[in-house]
């Protein structure tokens, strides 16, 4: 079965400082992959999502995620943030087959400073 | 606008009560999903349906029942036998029976315990 780390619980940056947030997937094969976010109290939003092709994929806000497949990971950058960006992200992993259930991280809690 | 509605927003069940959550969605989508989400513990699946009249437990099922009579409908029973039901409940949907496609999400129902 798939597995997906996010080691990060809590990660405080600075306004209009860069972010990289971690994602690490265990799987054989070419997984599928999927950022969200979480702002307090709502459901989750797809921010980007990596299938196949071009390993460095552009999302929605700003964001870009780079999958790199000999250190299995998937991880989520923004080189400027923003106070808005202040919320929980999720990184999700898929295979192919099977129930074709995605697997949830545990989440990483953003903080921004002004 | 297409989407998906949890109602309500805000639950409270008494002790030995029965309560459903209701989810509705008119994205056309096959894939219906249960997620329970407690802090620090990212999403657990519930129960899933990748097509009308037939669903699946997810991880944690028990305590709980679904039904999906409908397609654009996948209420969520939480039932007296579920001992600790207060978590922030999140339904969720997805297109081809919800392989490896990105799920959209409703804003969730909060339930607690009276």
């Amino acid at each position: 079965a798939q597995s997906v780390t996010q080691p990060d619980i809590h990660i405080t940056v600075s306004e209009g400082a860069s972010l990289e947030l971690r994602c690490n997937y265990s799987y054989g094969a070419t997984p599928y992959l999927f950022w969200y976010v979480q702002s307090p109290g709502q459901g989750l939003q797809l921010l980007l999502k990596y299938f196949s092709g071009d390993t460095l994929v552009q999302g929605i806000k700003g964001f870009e995620a780079e999958f790199k497949r000999s250190q299995s990971s998937f991880n989520l950058r923004k080189p400027s943030v923003h106070w808005s960006d202040a919320a929980e992200y999720f990184c999700a992993v898929g295979i192919s087959g099977g129930s074709y259930i995605p697997t949830f991280g545990r989440g990483t809690s953003l903080i921004v400073h002004p | 606008d297409g989407g998906i509605t949890q109602s309500p927003k805000y639950l409270f069940r008494k002790e030995g009560q029965n309560v459903t959550l209701s989810c509705e969605q008119n994205l056309n989508h096959d894939a219906m999903y249960w997620y329970r989400q407690d802090p620090g513990q990212g999403l657990r699946l519930i129960y899933y349906s990748q097509i009308v009249n037939d669903f699946q437990k997810g991880d944690i099922a028990e305590g709980y029942s679904v039904s999906r009579e409908k397609k654009e409908s996948f209420p969520l029973t939480v039932t007296s036998a579920q001992k600790n039901p207060t978590a922030f409940y999140l339904c969720a949907s997805s297109t081809d029976r919800g392989k490896n496609q990105p799920q959209h999400f409703g804003d969730g129902t909060r339930l607690s315990i009276l």
